[in-house]
C-alpha cells in the first residue's frame, strides 16, 4: 500500500468554524489531490497540487483552500465550514503524470460532519 | 454535467458467475480509463486501467473492454468471488489536464454465495 495517511480520520464541527484536514505521504510523489465523496456524485476533485507551492482548482473548489509547503504534506482548509461540506474527504497521490500505467493512490479518508 | 456515468447503482451476482460493470462517457478527449474498487471505510484502490489506443486489457480475473465509438467501457470479473463485493468506480483522464480524473458515481457489486 502507498504510504498515505490522513488526519483526522473523523471530525465533527459546527457551522462557521474553520477546519483543516491533513494529508501526509511517504512516497515522495509529486502530485497530490483532494477529493470529496458524496452519495450520487462519486468522487469529485476539489484541489490538486503538481509540486511544492503549486496548486490549482478542481471541479468543486468553492469554499476550500489548499496549501503545500512540503512535498509530503497537502492541507485542505475549510475557512468557514457549512453543512453542505459534510462529506468523506480523500487524498490521493500520483507520480506518473500523463503516462500509461498512471495510477492515483488514495488515502483512507476523513469523515467530516458539519452541524 | 456528468461526463462519466455508471447507470447501474447496484448489481448482484452469484459466486462463480461473471460480473459485468458498465461505464459510459461523453468527453471524447478522455484518453485513459481506470477502475477503482472501494470497501466501506477505506479509500479506493486501483484495479485495472486501459489506454484509449487499446480495446482490451486483462489482469487475472479482471478484464476491461473499451469501445471508443460507443464511448463505453466495461469491467468483467470472472469468476466472481465474495471478496469482490464492493463499490466499483470508473474514472477517466482527459488528455493534457495535469492528470485530473473524472469519476463515475459508482456501482455497488454484491457477490452472493
Amino acid at each position: 500500500d502507498a504510504g498515505i495517511t490522513q488526519s483526522p480520520r473523523h471530525k465533527v464541527t459546527e457551522t462557521g468554524t474553520p477546519v483543516t484536514l491533513r494529508c501526509h505521504q511517504t512516497e515522495n510523489h509529486r502530485y497530490m489531490y483532494w477529493y470529496r465523496q458524496d452519495p450520487g456524485h462519486g468522487l469529485r476533485l476539489i484541489h490538486y497540487s503538481y509540486g511544492v507551492k503549486d496548486t490549482d482548482k478542481g471541479e468543486v473548489s468553492d469554499g476550500y483552500s489548499v496549501s503545500r509547503s512540503k512535498t509530503e504534506d497537502f492541507l485542505l482548509t475549510l475557512e468557514s465550514a457549512t453543512s453542505s461540506q459534510t462529506s468523506v474527504y480523500f487524498c490521493a497521490i500520483s507520480d506518473l503524470l500523463g503516462l500509461a500505467g498512471e495510477t492515483q493512490y488514495f488515502g483512507p479518508g476523513t469523515r467530516l460532519l458539519v452541524l | 454535467d456528468q461526463q462519466v456515468k455508471q447507470n447501474s447503482p447496484s448489481l448482484s451476482v452469484q459466486e462463480g458467475r461473471i460480473s459485468i460493470l458498465n461505464c459510459d462517457y461523453t468527453n471524447s478527449m478522455f484518453d485513459y480509463f481506470l477502475w477503482y474498487k472501494k470497501y466501506p471505510a477505506e479509500g479506493p484502490t486501483f484495479l485495472i486501467s486501459i489506454s484509449s489506443i487499446k480495446d482490451k486489457n486483462e489482469d487475472g480475473r479482471f478484464t476491461v473492454f473499451l469501445n471508443k465509438s460507443a464511448k463505453h467501457l466495461s469491467l468483467h470479473i470472472v469468476p466472481s468471488q465474495p471478496g469482490d463485493s464492493a463499490v466499483y468506480f470508473c474514472a477517466a483522464r482527459e488528455t493534457g489536464t495535469a492528470s485530473k480524473l473524472t469519476f463515475g458515481t459508482g456501482t455497488r457489486l454484491q457477490v452472493t454465495l
